[in-house]
């Protein structure tokens, strides 16, 4: 069935330091790939998406491009900031028809200090 | 603020009692989906209705059950409830259905079991 890998977590990082966070997937057919973002007490929020190979999703800061041949949807930011703190999910869509369901990666807590 | 609304926001019961929890979608969208968030599943897709009938299933418990209402409010409903159970479940909205369809998340109702 479909699934994504997230990188292991928590991840540290300092202010202005660069951001890589690995997702890969595994899904029958062509899945839209989305990245979602938890804030402390809140619930998810779209922070972008791509829907087909080689799309680049792009929001905040944030990018992450949709590699088929890796099946890979890394999300990356040149320089972080306190606020980005949160925990974020890969999550890819259905593939067939009417099917919208998310698949989540277990998601990574992002810190980052002063 | 996404535009979805989920009531209560915390929930404490006993095992074995039964419980609703109640989600109005943003206006406009016709889908509704519920999933659960625990610490040892992760996040984990429950079911989708769209413009008041089902239309997919993940990993629904036979306890559990939902419907949405001709104004596309939708409801989950947890019967027999065991101390596992206890979770945040999310409601989200989207106004397609299909692979590329972009879900929009309430804050959560917080289930706690005891």
């Amino acid at each position: 069935g479909d699934s994504v890998t997230q990188m292991e977590g928590p991840v540290t990082l300092s202010e202005e330091a660069f951001l890589t966070i690995n997702c890969t997937y595994t899904a029958t057919g062509y899945p839209s790939l989305f990245w979602y973002v938890q804030y402390p007490g809140e619930g998810l929020q779209l922070l972008l998406k791509a829907t087909k190979a080689d799309d680049k999703g792009s929001n905040k800061g944030f990018e992450a491009t949709y590699r088929k041949e890796t099946t890979s949807f890394h999300l990356e930011k040149g320089s972080v900031q306190v606020s980005d703190s949160a925990v974020y999910f890969c999550a890819l869509g259905g593939t067939t028809g009417a099917n919208s369901k998310l698949t989540f990666g277990k998601g990574i807590t992002l810190s980052v200090r002063p | 603020d996404s535009g979805v609304t989920q009531t209560p926001k915390h929930l404490i019961t006993a095992t074995g009692q039964r419980v609703t929890l109640r989600c109005s979608p943003r206006s406009g969208d016709l889908s509704v989906y519920w999933y659960q968030q625990s610490l040892d599943q992760g996040l984990q897709f429950l079911i989708q209705y769209y413009n008041g009938e089902e239309r997919a299933k993940g990993n629904i418990l036979e306890r559990f059950s939902a419907q949405q209402f001709p104004d596309l409010h939708s409801e989950l409903n947890l019967s027999s409830l065991e101390l596992g159970d206890s979770a945040l479940y999310f409601c989200a909205s989207s106004v397609v259905v299909g692979p590329g369809a972009e879900q929009y998340f309430g804050p959560g109702t917080r289930l706690t079991v005891t």
